[in-house]
This record gives structure tokens, sequence and C-alpha cells, in this order.
């Protein structure tokens, strides 16, 4: 199957910074991503949805501000994280599919990011 | 919005067929998926069923899709250890929503 990779796996970062999340689709393009928030023993919740080479479309409750996504190419997405607080320690899955027929959505593994 | 639910625990003893069930409420889903997580890892995509299908089989893998009922369930045979993990579906409409995941725990 196609390859999603994401990185970085796992990241620590001091309140107040920022943190950038990347999203690649190795062996495709991909028109559409998703970046997804898991919280512990709870399910993935959708926070936008980034289609390239326009703006993202954020789920509600999710702060734009907060949590920048750019989809500058058909193999890259990524997910800034601005002015972390321990609060947004969570992990981060992003997923990737080629187009709106597509059957499945491919995801990276995930980044697991905790702010202290 | 539209939900998708899932009973969160199930424990089986290995050998034992495990059956997990998940409800959605999105009429237009085309695509259903049942994802596996092992820990700290992303998902991994076990299987997948068109909307127009009740039932699809792979290997040990059995899934049954009442869309009357929008009821989804994942059937797995002989389970093994290893088959611990916690367990999504989701179902696709214009995105993807997930259930809160139906944690699976195989018992010796």
């Amino acid at each position: 199957g196609a390859v999603v990779s994401q990185h970085p796996s796992w990241v620590i970062c001091k309140s107040g910074t920022s943190v950038k999340i990347e999203c690649r689709s190795l062996d495709f393009q991909a028109t559409t991503m998703f970046w997804y928030r898991q919280f512990p023993k709870q399910s993935l919740m959708l926070m936008a949805t980034s289609n390239e080479g326009s703006k993202a479309t954020y789920e509600q409750g999710v702060e734009k501000d907060k949590f920048l996504i750019n989809h500058a190419s058909l193999t890259l997405s990524t997910l800034t994280v601005t002015s972390a607080h321990p609060e947004d320690s969570s992990f981060y899955i992003c997923s990737a599919r080629v187009g709106e027929r597509a059957t499945e959505a491919f995801f990276g593994q995930g980044t697991r990011l905790t702010v202290v | 919005g539209e939900d998708v639910e899932q009973s969160l625990f199930l424990s089986v003893r290995e050998g034992d067929s495990s059956v997990i069930n998940c409800t959605y409420t999105d009429s237009s889903s085309t695509y259903l998926y049942w994802y596996k997580q092992e820990p700290g890892a992303g998902l991994q995509l076990l299987t997948y069923i068109f909307s127009n299908m009740d039932m699809k089989q792979d290997q040990r893998l059995t899934v049954l899709l009442n869309k009357k009922d929008k009821h989804l369930s994942l059937r797995i045979a002989d389970t093994q250890t290893g088959d611990s993990a916690i367990y999504f579906c989701a179902e696709r409409g214009n995105d993807m929503r997930f259930g809160a995941g139906t944690r699976l725990t195989v018992k010796p």
C-alpha cells in the first residue's frame, strides 16, 4: 500500500514555543490530507482537512491561528502548533488520500507531542 | 455533527471469536473501515467495505454491514494474543469520522 511518513515521531517542547509536524506521501500524490488529534483513551478527532494549494478547512472548535496547516505540494502537508501549551500535548496523526474517489486513506505513524 | 459509536472494551480468550460492534449516523457514508492501532503506533487499515455490500470476508476477518440500521461489525476468528489492540471503526462521507475505539484484550 501507499506510504505516508510523519515526522517527527515524538517531540518535547517548552511552553510558548512552536512545533512543526510534517506529513509526506512517499509514493503517491495526495490531493487531500487530514489532520487528527487523539487524546488518551479517546478517539481520533478530525482537526482539519487540507487540500493542496488552498486554505485548510478547520473543524468547529479548532483554532486556526494556533494550528497552522500548510499543504504546499501534493506530497507534503505541515501542521504547526504555535505557542504550545501543556494542554496541546497529544498524539497527532495525519492521513492522505489520492482523490475524491479513493477508497482508503493512508495514515502516518503519528507524532506524540509533549509540552512541558 | 455525525457520530460513530462503539463499545470501549472487549475481552476474549485466545482461540475464541471476537466481535466488535459499531454504529454510525451518516446516511451518506460510502465506505466503512476498520483500523487497528497498537500502542504508540499509527493506524493500520484492516479492511473496508463499500456501503452497498453487506458482508466481506478476509481470512480471519469478517465484516458485516446492516445499512438500514447503520450497524457495522468486525468478527475476528480464532483470536490471538497478537490481536490485542484498539480497533477503530470509521465511516467516510465527505471526510472520515472515527469511533472512540474498542480496546480488545486477548487472554491466554
